[in-house]
């Protein structure tokens, strides 16, 4: 399974930017970055996704770094709504494109 | 909305029984993937069909099984129900199998196996 390494929590206040990292140190060429959320007890939401440019989208900003073994997940003013588990994820054609979901990030905002 | 629709939403059966979810994928999406959620973890990759053949099974045993219609809806069967496949079941759809498209979910069949 294509590996990704995030951190198990994190906190941000309300109305600020929220930067979440992931480490893909074993990223190949064709592996696409994808960002997805989970609310308790709902289906996981889509967020964004990137091969090799940054990426911008209504919700957040991708964040891809040169060598492409990390990425960030920009949420440039976090709301309450944003309070969730974000899961950083490599779709790879080894793999025939599944979703490897790991444990994500735990994502607490604060009023 | 994504227009990924899964029934029922919750069931309950008993061990040793037999249960049928089913998906209707987004519009044109011919790729249906599921995925089991037990509490507390994130969701495991059961399979994934494509154009109505199986195209990639993750570490379940037969018992669980699937098919996907002409109209690229999509089942998933699971015989002989243990206490443990009692889970949240996801159903995603995308518009093929390229690595670059959304993947698109429903918001699950909650199972418990009593």
């Amino acid at each position: 399974d294509a590996k990704t390494t995030q951190p198990n929590s994190m906190e941000s206040n309300e109305e600020e930017p929220v930067h979440l990292p992931c480490n893909h140190s074993t990223i190949s060429g064709t592996d696409y970055i994808h960002w997805y959320r989970q609310l308790p007890s709902q289906g996981p939401e889509y967020v964004i996704h990137g091969l090799t440019s940054n990426v911008n989208n209504r919700m957040a900003s991708l964040a891809i770094a040169e060598d492409r073994k990390s990425s960030t997940l920009i949420l440039h003013r976090a709301t309450l709504r944003d309070a969730a588990v974000y899961y950083c994820i490599l779709r790879t054609s080894s793999t025939l494109g599944r979703l490897y979901f790991g444990r994500g990030t735990q994502l607490t905002v604060w009023p | 909305e994504t227009g990924v629709t899964q029934s029922p939403t919750h069931l309950i059966k008993t061990r040793g029984q037999q249960v049928t979810l089913r998906c209707s994928s987004q519009s044109g999406h011919n790729t249906v993937s599921w995925y089991q959620q037990a509490l507390g973890q994130g969701p495991q990759f059961i399979f994934q069909y494509y154009r109505e053949e199986e195209n990639g099974r993750g570490n379940f045993p037969p018992r669980f099984s699937g098919l996907q219609f002409p109209n690229y809806s999509s089942e998933l069967n699971v015989n002989a129900l243990e206490l443990d496949d009692s889970a949240l079941y996801l159903c995603a759809s995308s518009l093929d199998r390229g690595l670059g498209n959304t993947i698109y979910f429903g918001e699950g069949s909650w199972l418990t196996v009593v």
